[in-house]
């Protein structure tokens, strides 16, 4: 299985601030099975990038994913209130990362 | 509006065994793969499984492989989860989730159920 890796753990930040998020496999991820999501205290997870770098439906655009071979980025490039949350990359058919928490 | 709703989730004892069941309602289900995704207690997500559009492919997590079954009624537009030999480690909130791949857009889980709870507990 492939084992993907997201950095960092725990990011703290403020509104209005531009954030990376990493998502490193282990193996090689087809780029159109890569997806991020978003996951809020006690609601489910909700699909923000498909295929990389396609943002979901209603998605804003402030939230841009990017990467390819083993290595996947989700940026959000200026942070609402609403976005501090937990973010996984998943591959299709395959794991999750661990997680990356933003906090304030 | 489409939504998905787990149901099934509940006190089961050590070595014991559960269904969980996944409706669908606005989207036609049976053209769909979904998937079974859990979070156990303050931790992260884990994907357990993988059913394709009449009922192939089917993957499992290494976690899950030989303890859990997948599958699905199309006529009744349903998913199950079938657990077996379940421990303290499976103890989480189990989700169902719609995949959906679109030309050039590629996959992702873009439909998910509000989860239900399984404690395994003496």
């Amino acid at each position: 299985d492939n084992v993907l890796t997201q950095s960092p753990g725990t990011l703290s930040l403020s509104p209005g601030e531009r954030v990376t998020l990493s998502c490193r496999g282990s193996q090689s991820i087809s780029s159109i099975h890569l997806g991020w999501y978003q996951q809020k205290p006690g609601q489910p997870p909700r699909l923000l990038i498909s295929g990389a770098s396609s943002r979901a439906a209603g998605i804003p655009d402030r939230f841009s994913g990017g990467g390819s071979g083993t290595d996947f980025t989700l940026t959000i490039s200026r942070l609402e209130p609403e976005d501090f949350a937990v973010y996984y990359c998943h591959q299709y058919g395959n794991s999750f990362g661990q997680g990356t928490r933003l906090e304030i | 509006e489409v939504q998905l709703e787990e149901s099934g989730g509940g006190l089961v004892q050590p070595g014991g065994s559960l269904r969980l069941s996944c409706t669908d309602s606005g989207f036609t289900f049976s053209t769909y793969s979904v998937n079974w995704v859990r979070q156990a207690p303050g931790k992260g997500l884990e994907w357990l499984s993988f059913i394709g559009t009449r009922s192939t492919p089917i993957y499992y997590a290494d976690s899950v492989r030989g303890r859990f079954t997948i599958s699905r009624d199309d006529a009744t537009s349903s998913l199950y989860l079938h657990m077996n030999s379940l421990s303290a480690e499976d103890t989480a909130v189990y989700y169902c989730a719609r995949d959906s791949c679109v030309a050039g857009r590629g996959c992702g889980m873009d439909v998910w159920g509000q989860g239900t709870t399984v404690t395994v507990s003496s």
